[in-house]
């Protein structure tokens, strides 16, 4: 069975630029999580997910980051404009639901310049 | 709120030596407590959890026992090898996942 898949695994750009990044969570998982893991720091969490209805976006930055789960499977995260300071590993982790073991992709490392 | 408190490191242990990442919590509720390990290039992957107090977690050699009343979470494996080196997480679930900061372990040859 696939683990979470997210693309790209690296991304370079430059600041003020748009961003997205895309997760594919496991099949049949309902829960769909967002975290931001600075150099030398822990995961974050960014976002949750049940279905396709954002539960937890507390800690989402919402004057530049948006995310979206249409169909509440796929899902992407986007930054517009980019800054110098949201360079860091983007992790995606589904569950089956809320409470169930979440599994995590191998992130999105963005840098920018 | 809640939070995790994981030893800093980097630690570094030569083969077969014993090791202990010290983990303590700061939750309202009663949290299920996780470590997660991220080796070099790969993403994080569950090691192993404890739901419960008294609960103990194992996996591949390592354990670890939820204890309430130190809110503590101690990974501990008795004889480390070279392929264990990573970054170990230590990390709690209440209403949402909170990470510690990481340890960083080196086993030496």
């Amino acid at each position: 069975e696939a683990g979470v898949v997210q693309s790209p695994r690296y991304k370079i750009i430059e600041k003020k630029q748009p961003v997205a990044f895309w997760c594919n969570p496991i099949s049949g998982h309902n829960t769909l999580y967002w975290y931001l893991q600075n150099l030398g720091q822990g995961p974050e969490l960014l976002i949750r997910y049940e279905n396709e209805e954002a539960v937890d976006d507390s800690q989402l930055p919402k004057d530049r980051f948006s995310a979206e789960r249409l169909k509440g499977v796929d899902s992407t995260l986007k930054i517009q404009p980019a800054e110098l300071g949201d360079s860091a590993v983007y992790l995606c982790a589904s569950s089956l639901e809320f409470g169930s073991d979440a599994f995590f992709g191998q992130g999105t490392r963005l840098t920018v310049v | 709120g809640d939070s995790v408190t994981q030893m800093e490191g980097p630690v570094t242990l030569s083969e077969e030596a014993f090791l202990t990442i010290n983990c303590t919590y700061t939750a309202t509720g009663y949290p299920s407590l996780f470590w997660y390990v991220q080796y070099p290039g790969e993403g994080l992957q569950l090691l192993l959890k404890a739901t419960k107090a008294d609960d103990k977690g194992s996996n591949k050699g390592f354990e670890a026992t939820y204890r309430k009343e130190t809110t503590s979470f101690h990974l501990e494996k008795g004889s480390v090898q070279v392929s264990d080196s990573a970054v170990y997480f230590c990390a709690l679930r209440d209403d949402k996942i909170i990470f510690g900061k990481g340890t960083r372990l080196h086993i030496l040859p």
